[in-house]
């Protein structure tokens, strides 16, 4: 099946610090969709992200869609405690079968 | 708008017993995803539907799993008979035609099986 890896794979990191994580594939994409799971509950969409290049933001969030379109980067800029959750990256061929990363594990020390 | 709705939120059951999960999408919603998360293997997607009709089921992992949408607003997985590594978080997403920012999750159902 599909490879997506995804690192970090946790993060500890002080409040107010950016963080940035990245999720690359050993094939092309034509969607990326950055998610953030909070415990107990599903995964809520943070960012979408459809061209090569492509980046969008999202309050204190960044994504990319990179050029050779098998990578794509989340950024968090000055972090919160309300950040903390696990961040998942996705990516699909088509607008539909979505594969996804391992997460990434955030911690925010006050 | 409610969200995608599952239930239940949680279930218990004994090796060889049938589990079935449901799943309301939201509505308008012409896609609806069944999903597995589990720490070994993280999320994966099991089957999806086109306007009720399913399109691709590779991710079934076997004949003990099998998944129905009888209408736009409802749909089922059914795993028969469950075995202890089933145990997993089962999430239900659905989305508008080709706009992958609509996929929304439901809150899962944390099935364990003893």
């Amino acid at each position: 099946g599909q490879q997506l890896n995804q690192s970090p794979q946790s993060m500890f990191i002080q409040e107010g610090e950016d963080v940035s994580m990245n999720c690359t594939s050993s094939s092309i994409f034509n969607t990326w969709l950055w998610y953030k799971q909070d415990p107990g509950e599903g995964p809520v969409l943070l960012i979408a992200l459809y061209k090569a290049g492509e980046l969008t933001s999202n309050g204190r969030l960044t994504a990319q869609f990179g050029i050779t379109r098998k990578d794509s980067f989340l950024n968090i800029s000055a972090s919160i405690p309300s950040d903390v959750g696990i961040y998942f990256c996705a990516g699909a061929y088509n607008f539909n079968k979505f594969y996804f990363g391992s997460g990434t594990k955030l911690n925010v020390k006050p | 708008d409610a969200g995608v709705i599952q239930s239940p939120r949680h279930e218990v059951t004994e090796m060889g017993q049938e589990v079935t999960l449901r799943c309301k999408p939201i509505s308008g919603h012409d896609y609806l995803f069944w999903y597995r998360q589990t720490m070994m293997r993280g999320l994966e997607l099991l089957i999806y539907f086109n306007n009720n009709v399913p399109i691709d089921d590779s991710g079934m992992p076997e004949d003990r799993f099998s998944a129905k949408m009888p209408n736009a607003s409802f749909s089922t997985l059914k795993i028969q008979p469950s075995e202890p590594r089933d145990s997993a978080v089962y999430f239900c997403a659905s989305s508008l035609a080709g706009r992958a920012d609509t996929q929304y999750f439901g809150p899962g159902t944390r099935l364990t099986v003893l």
